[in-house]
């Protein structure tokens, strides 16, 4: 089945205490993309990939990390967190770089405390 | 960048009567939109969208309409059923280029009263 694996699907913390979140997909995708999703606020890019080795910001990347070493994974790192990063978090990918539909993950929901 | 409005932010209505979710974009670039639903506790789903060199799309109850003129675009549902009630995410985005960006509004849950 065709889809994007998220983990941990919840997680509490306490802020400073380094965390990532895993995304992984099975379909072969190039591009992949996290988001962040708050109340009134809709769905917020953090950073994209569009193939192995080369990622860029997306609207809201302070205090985020990312790497992509394998095609089919794509995670992000909270170095440090804060309770401004409390969130529900979705990983995304497509087939192309320029085109096609986004399929997301199920969602981490992360509290920072 | 881009600027997606997205109205209403909560709308109800019975069983079997029509819903209309409208969106607004800022830049006349933007040639793919999307609506994405997202039921409790899962992630969007794509539903329905529209490319710029159309002006309507239906799918079964779901149509989208795009006014590129006045930049606007909306989802409407007819013979709402209960389990369309979700959250619905309008998006608009640039194909033809890498790296391009999806913009997304900011959300209209819609809840349908048996």
């Amino acid at each position: 089945e065709a889809q994007v694996t998220q983990n941990p699907r919840y997680l509490i913390t306490v802020t400073g205490k380094k965390l990532t979140v895993t995304c992984s997909q099975n379909m072969n995708h190039e591009y992949m993309s996290w988001y962040r999703q708050d109340p009134g606020l809709g769905l917020r890019q953090i950073y994209y990939s569009m193939n192995v080795e080369v990622t860029d910001k997306g609207d809201v990347p302070e205090g985020y990390k990312v790497s992509r070493k394998e095609k089919r994974n794509f995670p992000l790192i909270l170095e440090s967190p804060s309770p401004n990063q409390t969130s529900l978090y979705f990983c995304a990918s497509r087939a192309g770089s320029n085109t096609g539909e986004l399929f997301f993950g199920e969602g981490s929901r992360l509290t920072v405390l | 960048g881009e600027n997606v409005e997205q109205h209403p932010s909560t709308l109800s209505v019975q069983e079997g009567d029509s819903a209309v979710i409208k969106c607004t974009y800022s830049d006349s670039a933007s040639n793919y939109f999307p609506w994405y639903k997202q039921e409790l506790g899962k992630g969007p789903q794509l539903i329905i969208d529209i490319r710029s060199n159309v002006g309507e799309k239906k799918d079964q109850r779901i149509a989208v309409t795009l006014n590129k003129t006045a930049k606007h675009f909306s989802l409407h549902i007819t013979e709402t059923q209960p389990e369309d009630s979700a959250v619905y995410f309008c998006a608009a985005s640039i194909t033809g280029w890498a790296g391009n960006q999806f913009y997304f509004g900011t959300g209209t849950s819609l809840t349908v009263i048996p």
